[in-house]
C-alpha cells in the first residue's frame, strides 16, 4: 500500500500567517492527490482535489502544488477557521490511503 | 443540498455484527461510486471500502478484509456496510462519502460527507 507521510504534526502560526503544509508518499501517484479539512465533531471537507484544483466554494487563499511524491497544501494567509485538521489522500492505487494528518493550531 | 444520512452504529461486543446504512438525497446516487471511511477516536482517518455505481466492483482495505462487506440498494438510494466478526479495533466514527471525478482526466474524490455513525466494540 501507498504510505503518505504528512509534515509537520503541527503547525503553530497566528492569523494572518502563511501556512506550508507537505505530504510525502512512499511510491509516485502521479497528480492523484486530494487534501481535506477537519474541524472538531465534524466530517471532513474536501479542499483540493488532483494535486492543484479547488474543490467547489473553497476560498482562493488555499492552494495545492506537486506531482509524483511530494505535495504541499499552502494556506496564504491564515484566517481563524482555517485552523483545524488536514489531510491527504491518495487516489492512484488500490487501497486508498490517507496521511496521518497535520493540525494547524493558533500560536 | 447533497445529504447523506448514516444510521445502524451503537455499541456491539467483540465477535459481534452490525450493519451500517447510508441513506442519500438530491443527488442521482445510482451515477456515483460511495464510499465508507472511518475515523477510530481521536485518530485519523482510515478508508474502509468503496463500491462502484452498479455494485459490480467493490474494494477493501486489507484489515477489513473477509470480515465487512459493502453493498448497495440504488432503488432506495442507499449503500450499507456489513460489518461482522467485530474487533475492538473496529471501534471509530464511519463516514459514508460520495466519490466524484472532478477533473475529465483526474481521479475521484470525496465531495459529501455524512455526519457519521459511532460503533464501538466493547465487552
Amino acid at each position: 500500500e501507498i504510505v503518505l507521510t504528512q509534515s509537520p504534526a503541527t503547525l503553530s502560526l497566528s492569523p494572518g500567517e502563511r501556512a506550508t503544509l507537505s505530504c510525502r508518499a512512499s511510491q509516485s501517484v502521479s497528480r492523484y492527490l486530494g487534501w481535506y479539512q477537519q474541524k472538531p465533531g465534524q466530517a471532513p471537507r474536501l479542499l483540493i482535489h488532483d494535486a492543484s484544483n479547488r474543490a467547489t466554494g473553497i476560498p482562493a487563499r488555499f492552494s495545492g502544488s506537486g506531482s509524483g511524491t511530494d505535495f504541499t497544501l499552502t494556506i496564504s494567509s491564515l484566517v481563524p477557521e482555517d485552523f483545524a485538521v488536514y489531510y491527504c489522500q491518495q487516489r492512484y492505487k488500490w487501497p486508498v490511503t490517507f496521511g496521518q494528518g497535520t493540525k494547524v493550531e493558533i500560536k | 443540498e447533497v445529504q447523506l444520512v448514516e444510521s445502524g452504529g451503537g455499541l456491539v461486543q467483540p465477535g459481534g455484527s452490525l450493519r451500517l446504512s447510508c441513506t442519500a438525497s438530491e443527488f442521482i446516487f445510482s451515477s456515483y461510486w460511495m464510499s465508507w471511511v472511518r475515523q477510530a477516536p481521536g485518530k485519523g482517518l482510515e478508508w474502509v471500502a468503496n463500491i462502484k455505481e452498479d455494485g459490480s466492483e467493490k474494494y477493501y482495505v486489507d484489515s477489513v478484509k473477509g470480515r465487512f462487506t459493502v453493498s448497495r440498494d440504488n432503488a432506495k438510494n442507499s449503500v450499507y456496510l456489513q460489518m461482522n466478526n467485530l474487533r475492538a479495533e473496529d471501534t471509530a466514527v464511519y463516514y459514508c462519502a460520495r466519490d466524484r471525478r472532478l477533473d475529465v482526466s483526474g481521479s475521484f474524490y470525496n465531495d459529501y460527507w455524512g455526519r457519521g455513525s459511532l460503533v464501538t466494540v466493547s465487552s
